[in-house]
Parts: C-alpha cells; structure tokens; sequence
C-alpha cells in the first residue's frame, strides 16, 4: 500500500522551460511535505517543504504547491537548469505521530536537456 | 557546519555475516533516521532514534537493529545477512525541536553489497 505516489517514472524537459513533477498521497494524517532531489551514489538533499496550513512556498526557482482535498502536491522548477537533472523525492510525514517517519515516493527522474 | 557523515561508504559482505554502519548527525542535531533505499522499494524508513531512544520502527525484520548514543552518534546493525539486504543505506538526521519541522538532512550513505 504506497502511501506517498509518483506517478511518473521520468520526465524530460527542455532547459529554459517549466519542469513541474507530480506526487499524490492517500494518508489525510500527512501535514507536512517535502522534495529531495538525488543524485546517483549520493544522499537525498533537502530542496524545499510545505506545511498542510499552506497551499504554496516559494524559494528562488523552486515552488511547491499543495492541494489538500485532491491530496495532491507538485514541485515548480522555473526556469530549467542541466544541473537540476537529478531523481527527485517527495516525502510526507504525521507530525501528530510524534515520529519523523518520511514517507517517499519513488522519485521521478528528470532530465534538463540543454 | 559538516553535515551528517556515513561510515564506511561502501561494504561487501557474504551471506550470514553481519555488519555494523555508523552515523554521525549534523551538530546539534539530536534525532537520527535510517533508510534502505532498493531500486523496487525505494526509500524505506527502518526506525528513528532520538535521545539514545528508539522513537520509530518501520516494517522490517528483527535483524536490523539500531543504537544511539549520548552524543548523538548512530549505529545499525544489520544479522545474518541475505542477498536482499544489498541496498544504499541512509542516514538523516533532524533537530526535533518543539518548533521545529520535520526537515530531515541526508548522509550520502553506505552502499551494502551481500554475496
């Protein structure tokens, strides 16, 4: 039962351009969201995150948007860089749990093509 | 500020061995997370230690244990290893304050090869 989806495996867009990627939730207990990009034999690296009381953050070319009653959350790249060819992650945890449990999607790979 | 540190970064070891992994959190940072990550599971939580206790378990078998200690400092331990427990192995960790969100901060892990 996956809890956090990615629904696209890769995405490719063009440098320059908008790249926008996808992830849904079933969890309504969620209320914090974060994306991670990855690259190969290196750690997840921390991008940017949304608290459920807000519906959009913004940092310089990134931007996440949230959407609570579709349990839906997209990650904004604007504008497109080579270097932002990377697997990237979206992960919701439960604060009320009391644990710091990430739950992750799979990821979806995306390529910048210069 | 050094961020979080893996030790070693890469391991192979045989079938039936068992094996220790280190974690070293960013300072100040009092909570540790580790994750397996497998190219058909992805990212999977395996349990979280905050104050030398363990907070968390995810769904995985008793083999993999873990500490922490008065420093902050993490150790898994993985026991009589299968073929399946070949995976990156990642260590985050996060201040846990009372205001504080869940921003957790990746080591660039150890990558387990078991043959």
């Amino acid at each position: 039962d996956q809890q956090v989806k990615q629904n696209s495996p890769s995405l490719s867009v063009q440098e320059g351009r908008i790249s926008i990627l996808n992830c849904d939730y079933t969890n309504s207990m969620f209320d914090y969201f974060l994306w991670y990009k990855k690259y190969p034999a290196e750690g997840p690296t921390f991008l940017i995150s949304i608290s459920s009381i807000k519906d959009k953050n913004e940092d310089g070319r990134f931007t996440v948007f949230l959407n609570k009653s579709a349990k839906h959350l997209s990650l904004h790249i604007v504008p497109s860089q080579p270097g932002d060819s990377a697997v990237y992650f979206c992960a919701a945890s439960d604060s009320g749990a009391g644990s710091y449990q990430l739950t992750f999607g799979k990821g979806t790979k995306l390529s910048v093509i210069p | 500020k050094a961020g979080v540190t893996q030790t070693p970064r890469y391991l192979i070891k045989t079938r039936g061995q068992q094996v220790t992994l280190s974690c070293s959190p960013i300072s100040g940072h009092r909570s540790v997370s580790w994750y397996q990550q497998t190219p058909g599971q992805g990212l999977q939580f395996l349990f979280e230690y905050f104050s030398e206790t363990q907070r968390n378990k995810g769904n995985f078998p008793g083999r993999f244990s873990g500490r922490q200690f008065s420093n902050s400092r993490s150790e898994m331990n993985v026991s009589t290893l299968e073929l399946g427990d070949s995976a990156l192995y990642l260590c985050a960790s996060s201040l846990r304050g009372p205001s504080s969100y869940n921003e957790q901060f990746f080591g660039p892990g150890t990558r387990l090869t078991v043959l």
